[in-house]
């Protein structure tokens, strides 16, 4: 079956410095979503990107957050100047339509210290 | 806007007894409904969904929810659980024609031998 891929499983990075979290959804997929989870909390929406477009987000994707599709295959995650509060669990997913389930990777953990 | 409640943040129980996990959700407009679960060191796996008709909705593995839209409830249910159902389980929703899903905070199942 196919599935949606993160790398790195972990990223550790300083507080201030830029990180890309990497991400390949499924191939026919046309919905790409990111989502985080802060340590024994909820999974939070960042946003989701449509026709080379973000489509909704929320407000924790500030200005130091971008998303990406630089090619046919993947999505990316950048945070420009991270913060001590980013560290948490993102996931990536997709779905082929809108309202279809979606289909999470298994994350990239990023501790920044 | 739409918010989960997942009143029971653990439930151990015991092997081959019957479980329910409860779910809640408050919404002003219709919704779909999601349970996630996720194993140690993996993404979310999509368990079962609710979008129209039957409101008894069979899953995978085992489990059932039924959609109570009086009681704005969407508890996930196995009749005999095994070790290998050890895991976290989320509910989610989304607004119809909305991409976004709502989490609630988890439940942590542990099946004790």
């Amino acid at each position: 079956e196919p599935e949606v891929t993160q790398t790195p499983s972990h990223q550790v990075t300083q507080m201030g410095q830029e990180v890309i979290l990497r991400c390949v959804p499924i191939s026919n997929h046309l919905y790409f979503y990111w989502y985080r989870q802060i340590l024994g909390q909820k999974v939070e929406f960042l946003v989701s990107f449509y026709n080379n477009e973000i489509s909704e987000k929320s407000e924790i994707f500030d200005d130091q957050f971008s998303v990406e599709r630089p090619d046919g295959s993947n999505f990316t995650l950048k945070i420009r100047s991270t913060k001590l509060e980013d560290s948490a669990m993102y996931f990536c997913a997709s779905s082929g339509q809108l309202n279809s389930p979606l289909h999470f990777g298994n994350g990239t953990r990023l501790t920044v210290t | 806007a739409q918010s989960v409640t997942q009143l029971d943040s653990q439930v151990p129980v015991f092997e081959e007894a019957p479980v329910e996990l409860r779910c809640n959700y408050s919404s002003s407009v219709s919704v779909y409904l999601f349970w996630y679960v996720q194993y140690p060191n993996q993404g979310l796996q999509l368990l079962l969904k609710y979008l129209s008709g039957s409101t008894l909705v069979k899953g995978i593995n085992g489990f059932e929810a039924e959609f109570n839209k009086s009681q704005t409830s969407f508890h996930l249910r196995k009749p005999s659980v095994h070790i290998s159902d050890t895991a976290e389980y989320f509910c989610a929703v989304s607004e119809t024609g909305a991409n976004n899903l709502f989490f609630g905070t988890g439940t942590r199942l542990t099946v004790i031998p």
